[in-house]
């Protein structure tokens, strides 16, 4: 029973353009949701994170919007640069402290 | 931000011994941290969940005793995977909770574990 989604497991972009990561979610109960960036190999590495009574936070080139009624996040990075290129994940969770539900990954490569 | 290690970052042993990876909070108090392994291309899944001062909380599927989890100190969570198998091959994460009240969580390098 996969409750956090990312239907794309690969997305190219081009140097400067707009990445745009999607991720659904079926538990009704997760108040929060998280972006992770993760190297093979490494431990993954926060990006941005958002509240359930939110519908969007913005940190430098990384926003994420949150539509509830549609159960789905989306992480936007403008402009994409190659260094982005990695694997993405979506987490959501249910209270603070609380253990991760991952989703499936979008692996973002940056072309030049 | 808040930094979490773990040791061995590496490790390959022999099918039917045992392995002990460490997870340690370098800089701020952990009272629950989370084991997650990850297979090649897959995401990460939740093993457990090991707490401070009390037993390890499994999730489904995942057999305690094989997967020992001591969680000696607020700083010090171990994973000892007995019997090893080559099936038990993998990356395996943890992850402690950032302060009080707080949502995001600081994950350790990973450890990948090879069973020849």
């Amino acid at each position: 029973d996969q409750q956090v989604k990312q239907n794309s497991p690969s997305l190219s972009v081009q140097e400067g353009r707009i990445s745009i990561l999607n991720c659904d979610y079926t538990n009704s109960m997760f108040d929060y949701f998280l972006w992770y960036k993760k190297y093979p190999a490494e431990g993954p590495t926060f990006l941005i994170s958002i509240s359930s009574i939110k519908d969007k936070n913005e940190d430098g080139r990384f926003t994420v919007f949150l539509n509830k009624s549609a159960k789905h996040l989306s992480l936007h990075i403008v402009p994409s640069q190659p260094g982005d290129s990695a694997v993405y994940f979506c987490a959501a969770m249910t209270g603070t402290a609380s253990k991760l539900t991952f989703g499936t990954g979008t692996r973002l490569q940056v072309t030049l | 931000g808040a930094v979490v290690s773990q040791h061995p970052s590496r490790v390959i042993c022999k099918s039917g011994t045992s392995v002990k990876i460490e997870c340690r909070s370098l800089d701020f108090q952990a009272t629950t941290m989370f084991w997650y392994r990850q297979f090649p291309k897959q995401s990460l899944m939740l093993m457990a969940t090991s707490n401070e001062g009390s037993k390890a909380t499994y999730e489904q599927g995942v057999e305690k005793d094989k997967f020992l989890i001591n969680h000696a100190s607020l700083t010090l969570s171990t994973l000892t995977v007995t019997s090893a198998h080559p099936e038990d091959s993998s990356f395996y994460i943890c992850s402690a909770p950032g302060l009080v009240g707080v949502y995001e969580q600081y994950f350790g390098p990973g450890t990948r574990l090879t069973v020849t």
